[in-house]
């Protein structure tokens, strides 16, 4: 099974910032991953699929990038509503595996 | 507007037998594959099943292979998941997606294994 190693598991940012979140596989997936945004309580909600292909209605500021074994969430000016946890998921080849998550909370 | 309600969820002891399921609305159930996600109290999300639409082939995370079943039935729209030889590992809350690539996702059904 493809192993998704997540970082950082958490971290503390302000509104205004620029934050970004890493993904590594353990072999290669091509362009086979897929990030989502969980807040507390609610189910996840894809933000980006296939790497770098946002999800419609989600907001420009998030963007994806990466290929093979190393992925990048990156959030261009953080807003109050993205203080949240966001996951990386491998679909290139089952099972499918998620990344540990990374909390994402407000300094 | 995809709509995924889950239901099923309960208490159930250890070695116990469950089934969930998923009705599905707003969009061609049919044509689509499904998912299931858990995701343990305080914990991350665990992938744990799909079924893929064209063809009916199915796959599932190691950790249930063996035990759960994953089916649907088209004509009434709904995904199910069907769960044996429960363990408390087993406890989560079961979410159904859309698609393999889980693009759209239900709130959820909480499932507890206990004695």
């Amino acid at each position: 099974d493809i192993q998704m190693t997540q970082s950082p598991s958490s971290l503390s940012a302000s509104v205004g910032d620029r934050v970004t979140i890493t993904c590594r596989a353990s072999q290669g997936i091509g362009s086979g991953l897929g990030w989502y945004q969980q807040r507390p309580g609610k189910a996840p909600r894809r933000l980006i699929y296939a790497a770098s292909s946002l999800e419609g209605g989600v907001p420009s500021r998030f963007s994806g990038s990466g290929s093979g074994t190393e992925f990048t969430l990156t959030i261009s000016s953080l807003q109050p509503e993205d203080f949240a946890t966001y996951y990386c998921l491998q679909h290139n080849s089952f099972p499918y595996t998620f990344g540990q998550g990374t909390k994402l909370e407000i300094k | 507007e995809v709509q995924l309600l889950e239901s099923g969820g309960d208490l159930v002891q250890p070695g116990g037998s469950l089934r969930l399921s998923c009705a599905a609305s707003g969009f061609s159930f049919s044509t689509f594959d499904m998912s299931w996600v858990r995701q343990a109290p305080g914990k991350g999300l665990e992938w744990v099943s799909v079924f893929m639409g064209s063809g009916d082939t199915t796959f599932y995370a190691d950790s249930v292979k063996g035990r759960f079943t994953i089916y649907r039935d088209n004509s009434k729209n709904t995904l199910y998941l069907q769960m044996t030889s429960l363990r408390a590992e087993d406890s989560a809350v079961y979410h159904c997606a859309k698609g393999a690539w889980l693009d759209n996702w239900g709130q959820g059904t909480l499932v507890t294994v206990s004695s």
